[in-house]
């Protein structure tokens, strides 16, 4: 059973640029939540999809948007990238509730120039 | 606002030696208590989860972690550290009052393990 997947591992741009990041969820779950992992900090909540629609988000600006697709994986967009933007960028997934455990991918390296 | 405090930025023991990492939390309501490990280069592996019943919780690989509610704390422990043990360790509480499982990470304790 392949756990929670997410390509590209690693990602070089240039300020301005745009990114789009990719994540598979575990099987069985429907729920996939992003976030963002500067050098030396713990993650931060960007938002969450279940039912294909921004549920839930934290304090990022507009300029990072999601998607999510029937088959419940997902995209992370971010837009006019600049330099504060690099980190590792996490998926994480879950059933729905409160109460369900969300499981980690690898994430991807997003570095900034 | 639910919060996370991890008060050890990096903590070294030797290897058989015992471990506790500390963190403390600030939540209004009940919290869901976690613990993550992260090894260089990979995502986080789930330790150990805390949602109610008994305060004193056993995850994989030998570690416990006990949850005090008059100290706001949930710190986890092991009586024997090994040196693949060496890792980040992140606390998180889980956003319950929101009805969503999005989760708040203290700023990690990175675990060095001596010979």
């Amino acid at each position: 059973d392949a756990g929670v997947t997410q390509s590209p591992t690693h990602l070089i741009k240039t300020r301005g640029q745009q990114v789009t990041l990719r994540c598979s969820p575990k099987s069985g779950h429907d729920t996939v939540s992003w976030y963002q992992q500067a050098l030396g900090q713990g993650p931060q909540f960007i938002f969450q999809y279940y039912e294909e629609e921004e549920r839930q988000r934290g304090n990022f600006p507009d300029r990072f948007s999601g998607h999510q697709f029937p088959n419940y994986s997902s995209e992370l967009n971010v837009n006019a990238l600049w330099l504060g933007d690099s980190a590792l960028y996490l998926c994480a997934s879950s059933t729905r509730g409160f109460q369900e455990t969300q499981y980690f991918g690898p994430g991807t390296r997003l570095l900034v120039l | 606002a639910q919060s996370v405090t991890q008060p050890d930025i990096h903590i070294t023991v030797s290897e058989g030696a015992s471990l506790e990492l500390r963190c403390n939390y600030s939540y209004g309501a009940t919290p869901y208590l976690f613990w993550y490990v992260q090894s260089p280069g990979q995502g986080l592996q789930l330790l150990l989860k805390y949602f109610s019943g008994d305060t004193l919780v056993q995850g994989i690989k030998g570690f416990e972690a006990e949850f005090k509610r008059s100290q706001s704390s949930f710190n986890l422990r092991k009586p024997s550290v090994h040196w693949s043990d060496a890792a980040e360790y992140f606390c998180a509480v889980g956003a319950t009052q929101t009805g969503a499982n999005n989760l708040f990470f203290g700023t990690g304790t990175r675990l060095t393990v001596i010979p």
